[in-house]
């Protein structure tokens, strides 16, 4: 599969557990994109990474989120004590050129809060 | 900052007939560029069709085309030959080419269903 790859493609927890999301984006793209959707919503940006720097964060990723991509591969997604509020699609894209038009997304992690 | 617009949350079409999905935007930023996904069910956002905003001639991508009215804020999309694998939803989409470049801002998107 050459594709952006997401795992889990759902996660249920608990109001004020810990989760992690993983994006595997398409080998060569050095450019990895995490957004979040809401049901009836369309995507919203939350950070952007060029290899393994974190060049660009939304406001929307408050202090309980955090993102890394360590060794500029694959990326995680951690959200500290979940709300309600956080339950949505996590999306993850990748790229290799600035040019969004080239960008791939994955299928995305649903996460619901309980 | 950005806005986009999609004022149709639903819309249906005839197999083989053309549609016309909505989108209008607002920026202060001088060059842009809209762009069309498709989400099917599955949840990956697909790619369609892309406009610069100085391009001269509106964009066309086999039966995708871009209705690109710059004076009036918008960038319709039109489907011909409207396929039942056409049935999704549709998000209008823009990047400004300065400041936040690598940020796309999504508008609440268009479900489109196609009847046989």
């Amino acid at each position: 599969d050459t594709g952006v790859s997401q795992n889990p493609r759902h996660k249920i927890t608990k109001r004020g557990q810990n989760v992690t999301f993983r994006c595997d984006p398409i080998s060569e793209h050095n450019r990895l994109y995490w957004y979040r959707q809401t049901l009836g919503q369309g995507p919203e940006f939350l950070t952007y990474f060029q290899n393994e720097a974190q060049l660009e964060k939304s406001r929307l990723l408050s202090d309980r989120f955090s993102a890394e991509r360590p060794k500029g591969s694959f990326s995680t997604l951690e959200i500290q004590r979940t709300e309600q509020g956080d339950s949505a699609m996590y999306l993850c894209a990748s790229s290799f050129t600035e040019s969004l038009t080239e960008a791939f997304f994955g299928q995305g992690t649903r996460l619901t809060v309980v | 900052a950005q806005k986009i617009t999609q004022t149709q949350p639903g819309m249906f079409v005839q197999e083989k007939e053309a549609v016309t999905l909505d989108c209008t935007y607002d920026t202060s930023d001088p060059s842009y560029g809209l762009f069309w996904y498709k989400q099917p069910s599955s949840g990956e956002m697909i790619f369609l069709i892309y406009q610069g905003s100085y391009d001269q001639q509106n964009a066309t991508e086999g039966r995708y085309s871009l209705n690109f009215q710059k004076a009036r804020k918008s960038a319709n999309l039109v489907i011909s030959a409207s396929q039942l694998g056409d049935s999704a939803m549709y998000f209008c989409a823009m990047r400004p080419f300065s400041g936040s470049a690598r940020q796309l801002t999504f508008g609440s998107g268009t479900q489109l269903t196609v009847l046989p």
